[in-house]
């Protein structure tokens, strides 16, 4: 099972700041088939970035994905007040399916 | 629209069985992959299952492998998780969730509202 291990567990920042998320993971993520959601309470989760890199449609740009191999990041380049919430990255090849334990962004 | 809608979710016994159910609509269901992801109270995000289009292809996550079972009814567009041997640990919010595309390998780009299951005595 491929383990994806997600950093800070917690990231409190203000609004307008540049948030960086890493999600590392215990073998290499074949073809970079690498995704990040986000999560707010009581909502479902919401598709940001699929293949490492390429942001879902209707997402906007302030969201970038990268990496590869092991190590993948998330940016949000400046915060807006709806980013704050949980963000989860996913491998979505190898079976079984695994997610991060989630990195929750905070207003500080 | 896509719509994924779930249904079923209750309070159960441990030991006892639930089957979810999870209504497609806005897509044409029977070209896609489906998948289970639930989520513990307060805890992140775990995937349950999948099932390939035509019902042929299926996997499980270990911790439910032999006590649930994914099916699927193309004519009547609905997705199910059969949940046998329940335990408390299985208490969770149940989503479905559908692939960006048709092939296997896709993240869950759409997801249900979630249904509650809930183990207790």
């Amino acid at each position: 099972e491929i383990v994806l291990t997600q950093s800070p567990g917690t990231l409190s920042l203000s609004p307008g700041e540049r948030a960086t998320l890493s999600c590392r993971a215990s073998q290499s993520v074949s073809s970079s088939y690498l995704a990040w959601y986000q999560q707010k309470p009581g909502q479902a989760p919401r598709l940001l970035i699929y293949g490492a890199s390429t942001r879902a449609t209707g997402i906007p740009d302030r969201f970038s994905g990268g990496g590869s191999g092991t190590d993948f990041t998330l940016t949000i380049s400046r915060l807006e007040p709806e980013d704050f919430a949980v963000y989860y990255c996913q491998q979505y090849v190898t079976l079984p399916l695994t997610f991060g334990g989630g990195t929750t962004v905070e207003i500080k | 629209e896509v719509q994924l809608v779930e249904s079923g979710g209750g309070l159960v016994q441990p030991g006892g069985s639930l089957r979810l159910s999870c209504a497609a609509s806005g897509f044409t269901f029977s070209t896609y992959w489906m998948h289970w992801v639930r989520q513990a109270p307060g805890k992140g995000l775990v995937w349950v299952s999948r099932i390939n289009s035509d019902g042929t292809s299926t996997s499980y996550a270990d911790s439910v492998k032999g006590r649930f079972t994914i099916s699927r009814d193309n004519a009547k567009n609905t997705l199910y998780l059969q949940m046998n041997s329940l335990r408390a640990e299985d208490t969770a919010v149940y989503y479905c969730a559908r692939g960006v595309t048709v092939a296997t390998i896709s993240p869950c780009v759409y997801w249900g509202q979630g249904a509650l299951v809930t183990v207790s005595s």
